[in-house]
């Protein structure tokens, strides 16, 4: 599979417990992103990679959320002292951009994170 | 702010009928515009971008700046159409997609 993978698919978490999910992109894309997505809402923006550099964060991701992609490969998204606000499905997406050329998103399938 | 607005949670036609997924847009500047469309037990995927102009699985969207919209539309339903469908803006800096909170289309047979 040449797509968008992220780990795990489903995470069920004791409130106030830390959690990291994983997203490796498609390998030859520059970009990487990550959005949440609550039910009956669309994804909502959390933060971007341009390579390892982490360029945009949303006022969504409190100082309990970091996000990283070390070598500009995979990136982890750790939540921690998680909240039961926090559930939501995850989404992963990587795309290449070249100049001002962007080829369009490919997003993974997410990972769904429940807090009980 | 931009913000995309989608009227319809849902939208339920028959087989054969015409369809049209509204989508509204705040932007102020050139906007660019997406749909795209999430499959029963799918990922989400592009189904198409206004700046291509072109018909992805006979749909068609055209961008209205004087309305600020940005309709789906298809003439002739098919039940595999039966999805969430998403309409999607870019900002400003082409750096990210801001999403309406989406359509589900249900066609009946």
């Amino acid at each position: 599979d040449t797509g968008v993978s992220q780990d795990p698919r489903h995470k069920i978490t004791k409130r106030g417990q830390n959690v990291t999910f994983r997203c490796d992109p498609i390998s030859e894309h520059n970009r990487l992103y990550w959005y949440r997505q609550t039910l009956g809402q669309g994804p909502e923006f959390l933060t971007y990679f341009q390579n390892e550099a982490q360029l945009e964060k949303s006022r969504l991701l409190s100082d309990r959320f970091s996000a990283e992609r070390p070598k500009g490969s995979f990136s982890t998204l750790e939540i921690q002292r998680t909240e039961q606000g926090d559930s939501a499905m995850y989404l992963c997406a990587s795309s290449l951009r070249g100049g001002t050329e962007d080829y369009g998103y490919t997003f993974g399938s997410g990972t769904r994170l429940t807090v009980v | 702010a931009q913000r995309v607005t989608q009227p319809e949670k849902l939208l339920s036609v028959f087989k054969g009928a015409p369809v049209e997924l509204k989508c509204n847009y705040s932007y102020s500047g050139s906007p660019e515009l997406f749909w795209y469309v999430q499959y029963s037990r799918q990922r989400l995927q592009l189904l198409l971008r206004h700046i291509s102009r072109e018909s992805i699985k006979g749909f068609t969207a055209d961008l209205n700046k004087g309305e600020t919209s940005f309709h789906l539309k298809k003439p002739f339903a098919q039940e595999e159409d039966s999805a969430m469908y998403y309409c999607a803006l870019r900002d400003r800096y082409g750096n990210k997609l801001v999403f309406g909170a989406g359509t589900i289309l249900r066609v009946k047979s």
